[in-house]
């Protein structure tokens, strides 16, 4: 598969541990916010997304912060299994813009 | 399986060619986008169109050009390719004009010699 993001910031966590992936945004209008898994030799896959009216969101095994304050999202994935091994990566949207994708953690599951 | 067909997979051509990269969207989605990533960055947006139209315009170069067609298959169009070209092109989809890109394609793999 192709290689994403050779030289991304990896987090490496034991399998059945709890992962946090943060993402710090840019723009502070932007309202909307996605996180994506990358999987090797795949395109994104939309995990989860949050509204910038609430501070947290969950899904299946998966939390999605917001910190409007300092900028800041987090997306925790509890119970980490093999198969989260991917890139993740969050985007924020402005109403009327276009999103804007961060650069992407490669997350790594130990066995 | 997201939905989204693009092809090829796989592209090698040399400096100063042109190329043209095929999506069809997901069955009833009417808008296309367009991603660039290039190894180290993240998923940079060119364009998007809806229902044929152009929506919008990322940071997508005058020697790249797109088109959406009445079948809503859309086509990504390079040329006078460089070698700083190279990168995987992605195709998203979604039903409406503001919705976010949510169904992506696997990608095409454009490789300047």
């Amino acid at each position: 598969g192709e290689s994403v993001g050779l030289h991304l910031p990896t987090l490496s966590v034991q399998e059945g541990d709890n992962s946090i992936i943060n993402c710090a945004y840019s723009n502070s209008a932007s309202d909307y916010f996605i996180w994506y898994k990358q999987e090797s030799g795949k395109g994104p896959q939309f995990i989860i997304d949050i509204r910038s009216n609430m501070d947290k969101r969950q899904g299946q095994r998966v939390t999605v912060l917001l910190n409007k304050t300092v900028k800041h999202l987090s997306l925790q994935i509890a119970a980490t299994q093999p198969g989260d091994s991917a890139v993740y990566f969050c985007a924020e949207n402005a109403y009327g813009q276009n999103f804007v994708f961060g650069p992407g953690t490669r997350l790594s599951v130990l066995p | 399986d997201s939905g989204v067909t693009q092809t090829p997979k796989h592209l090698i051509t040399a400096t100063g060619q042109r190329v043209t990269l095929r999506c069809s969207p997901r069955s009833g989605d009417l808008s296309v986008y367009w991603y660039q990533q290039s190894l180290d960055q993240g998923l940079q947006f060119l364009i998007q169109y809806y229902n044929g139209e152009e929506r919008a315009k990322g940071n997508i170069l005058e020697r790249f050009s797109a088109q959406q067609f009445p079948d809503l298959h859309s086509e990504l169009n390079l040329s006078s390719l460089e070698l700083g070209d190279s990168a995987l092109y992605f195709c998203a989809s979604s039903v409406g004009q503001t919705d976010q890109p949510q169904h992506f394609g696997d990608g095409t793999r454009l490789s300047i010699l």
